[in-house]
C-alpha cells in the first residue's frame, strides 16, 4: 500500500526558508514510472502546483515560484524534499506531497498534508 | 501560466446530473488529452476521480465521467448523491508543467 507522509516545521519566520520532507512507503521512489510532486493549498483557496522531480533528478517547477523552489530526492531514504526560500505570509498553506503517474500526468496518491504558517 | 477557469459553484438535487466545466488554453487543455479531476472533502486530501480526460480509476463510481472539447474539459456527475458534495478541481498538463483550476464547490440540495 502506497503511503506518503509530510514532515517539517509548522511555523516558519518570514524571509526564511521553508523545508519539508516527504517519506514514501509501499513503493520505491526509484521506480521509473513516477514523478514526485509538491502541491499546496492556502486556507479556503484552491490547489497550486509547486513542482516535481523524477528519479533521475530532473525537475519541473511552477514558473511563478521557480526562483524560490528547490525539490530534491534521497533514494537511500525513500524520501523527497521541498525547499522554498524567502517566504512571506502568502506562502502559508497546507503543503501536500504526491505521486504523479508519468505517462498520464495525474496524481494517484497524496499525503495527508501539513500546515505551514509563515509568521514572526 | 494561468489557472484553468472553473465555475465557483454548482448545485443540484439528489438524482440529478451536473456538469463542471474547466476552460484552459491551446497551451494546456487544448493541446493534451491529459486532464485530471480531483474531489476534495473538507479537511481531506484530494482524491483522483478522472484521468487522461475520461478514464476512471478503479473504485470510482461510473456516475463520474469526463470529456473534452477544444480548450474546455468537463466533469459530469450523474445520479447526484449527498456524498458527492465537495470541492472539485481540474488539472492539466501544460508542456512539462502542470496547472490546476480554481475549484468548484458542488452543493447537493
Amino acid at each position: 500500500q502506497v503511503q506518503l507522509q509530510e514532515s517539517g516545521p509548522g511555523l516558519v519566520t518570514p524571509s526564511q526558508t521553508l523545508s519539508l520532507t516527504c517519506t514514501v512507503s509501499g513503493v520505491s521512489i526509484s521506480s521509473g514510472s513516477y514523478y514526485w510532486s509538491w502541491i499546496r493549498q492556502p486556507a479556503g483557496k484552491g490547489l497550486e502546483w509547486i513542482g516535481r522531480i523524477y528519479t533521475s533528478g530532473s525537475t519541473n517547477y511552477n514558473p511563478s515560484l521557480k526562483s524560490r523552489v528547490t525539490i530534491s530526492v534521497d533514494t537511500s531514504k525513500n524520501q523527497f524534499s521541498l525547499k522554498l526560500s524567502s517566504v512571506t505570509a502568502a506562502d502559508t498553506a497546507v503543503y501536500y506531497c504526491a505521486r504523479d503517474e508519468v505517462f498520464g500526468d495525474y496524481v494517484d496518491y497524496w499525503g495527508q498534508g501539513t500546515l505551514v504558517t509563515v509568521s514572526s | 501560466q494561468s489557472a484553468l477557469t472553473q465555475p465557483a459553484s454548482v448545485s443540484g438535487s439528489p438524482g440529478q446530473s451536473i456538469t463542471i466545466s474547466c476552460t484552459g488554453t491551446s497551451s494546456d487543455v487544448g493541446s493534451y488529452n491529459l486532464v485530471s479531476w480531483y474531489q476534495q472533502h473538507p479537511g481531506k486530501a484530494p482524491k483522483l476521480m478522472i484521468y487522461e480526460g475520461s478514464k476512471r480509476p478503479s473504485g470510482v463510481s461510473n456516475r463520474f465521467s469526463g470529456s473534452k472539447s477544444g480548450n474546455t474539459a468537463s466533469l459530469t456527475i450523474s445520479g447526484l448523491q449527498a456524498e458527492d458534495e465537495a470541492d472539485y478541481y481540474c488539472c492539466s498538463y501544460a508542456g512539462g508543467d502542470r496547472v490546476f483550476g480554481g475549484g468548484t464547490k458542488l452543493t447537493v440540495l
